[in-house]
């Protein structure tokens, strides 16, 4: 069964740590996403990515950044936590329509919850 | 660009009871529609997909869904629901073209069940 595995479910940090939340897939997708899931808001696109290195800011990037080194693995980074990105964190990943254009839809990971005191 | 409009916020079924989310997209040609549960505490997962063809798609878990173009909308149908059916529902539309492309999401509805 194919799929996105996010490392950890809950994680509790202190304000102004460095976090990392990572995420693997295996289904040698070329895409892929952070999202951040909050009550009322909806699914809020963090950064993605559609190749190795590559990187693009999504709707709210503002005090997150990205790794990704290798194709099956996309990090999310804290880079100094704050309260107001308590929050549920959901990772995806998607192939790239070919020649015939057929969009197959994002697989998601289980999502970590994330709470900074 | 493309865009998604859940209309409801929250709606209650009984259990047993027909259900119906709606779901409006805003796209200059046909798109790629999608039907995604969120159960408590859960990543999402697709319950169903429109491509193209028959404009009535059967998914997963009983659901199914109805692409009309002359109103824009892909509304999600269960003819009786169950208890665990209960969950955050998200459409969600993608353009019809080649090369890299995101999905855009609506903002959900959340489904109670009553019994």
């Amino acid at each position: 069964d194919v799929k996105v595995t996010q490392s950890s479910r809950y994680l509790v940090k202190r304000t102004g740590e460095k976090v990392f939340l990572e995420c693997v897939q295996d289904m040698d997708h070329e895409n892929m996403f952070w999202y951040r899931q909050d009550p009322g808001l909806g699914l809020r696109l963090i950064y993605f990515s559609y190749d190795v290195k590559m990187k693009e800011k999504g709707d709210i990037p503002e005090g997150y950044s990205v790794s990704r080194e290798k194709k099956e693995r996309f990090s999310l980074i804290l880079e100094s936590a704050s309260t107001n990105q308590t929050s549920m964190y959901l990772c995806a990943s998607s192939p790239t329509p070919g020649t015939g254009g057929v969009n197959y839809g994002y697989t998601f990971g289980s999502g970590t919850r994330l709470t900074v005191v | 660009a493309q865009s998604v409009t859940q209309p409801d916020i929250h709606i209650t079924v009984s259990e047993g009871a027909s259900l119906e989310l709606r779901c409006n997209y805003s796209y200059g040609a046909t798109p790629y529609l999608f039907w995604y549960v969120q159960s408590p505490g859960q990543g999402l997962q697709l319950l169903l997909k429109y491509f193209s063809g028959d404009t009535l798609v059967q998914g997963i878990k009983g659901f199914e869904a109805e692409f009309k173009r002359s109103q824009s909308s892909f509304n999600l149908r269960k003819p009786s629901v169950h208890w665990s059916d209960a969950a955050e529902y998200f459409c969600a539309v993608g353009a019809r073209r080649t090369g890299f492309q995101k999905l855009v999401f609506g903002t959900g509805t959340r489904l109670l069940v009553s019994p």
